[in-house]
């Protein structure tokens, strides 16, 4: 079975700063990778997805992550970040069972913004 | 293009009772998945459906079931409640089994006491 382990449970910033959000994965196999963004009281927002191709992935509000195979990870990146950039990421795999896909997430990382 | 709802908002009930959970999905999506994210916790997944058909299960006991109605809507039900399943159920849909981004609800909020 998959696993995501996202090493940092709370990451504090000042605005404008570079953040980094760490995702490490279980499977050595091809896999589909997801960050999704939970705002408070909301439901999960996706961010960027990897699902073949280039290693870089773009997604939404200025975000990017990398997916390194050799290292099983994935991890996410903003190079200026802004207050309304706090909230939850979530780092996902998909995993096959039987007939179905399923998203296997990490614990998440709760960004925190500061002025 | 509607996204995915989800009703109630909150909810609160006895431990014992029995609850149901209804999810719309995203126009054109004809598959839906729960899962329970507990207080601090990422989502885990309960189950799928796709086309009215059970697809798939995570390790969730019997008492959490679940339907989908022809028009890809779904509800999800509890039995039996327990403190433990005080959690924001997600419903997600998506356009296919595989490979799809799954498009997330707002989520319900169970309370159980």
């Amino acid at each position: 079975a998959q696993s995501v382990t996202q090493l940092d449970s709370q990451v504090p910033v000042f605005e404008e700063a570079p953040v980094e959000l760490r995702c490490n994965y279980s499977s050595s196999v091809s896999v589909y990778l997801f960050w999704y963004v939970q705002y408070p009281n909301q439901g999960l927002q996706l961010l960027l997805k990897y699902l073949s191709g280039s290693t870089l992935v773009k997604g939404i509000n200025g975000f990017e992550a990398e997916f390194n195979k050799s290292q099983t990870s994935f991890h996410l990146r903003k190079p200026s970040v802004h207050i309304s950039d706090t909230a939850e990421y979530f780092c996902a795999v998909s995993e096959t069972q039987g007939g179905s896909e399923k998203l296997v997430f990490g614990k998440g990382t709760k960004l925190t913004v500061n002025p | 293009e509607t996204g995915v709802t989800q009703s109630p908002t909150h909810l609160i009930k006895t431990r014992g009772q029995q609850v149901t959970l209804r999810c719309s999905s995203q126009s054109g999506h004809n598959t839906v998945s729960w899962y329970q994210q507990a207080l601090g916790q990422g989502p885990q997944f309960i189950f799928q459906y796709y086309r009215e058909e059970e697809n798939g299960r995570g390790n969730f006991p019997p008492r959490f079931s679940g339907l989908q109605f022809p028009n890809y809507s779904s509800e999800l039900n509890v039995n039996a409640l327990e403190l433990d399943d005080s959690a924001l159920y997600l419903c997600a849909s998506s356009l296919d089994i595989r490979g799809g981004e799954q498009y997330f609800g707002p989520g319900t909020r169970l309370t159980v006491t």
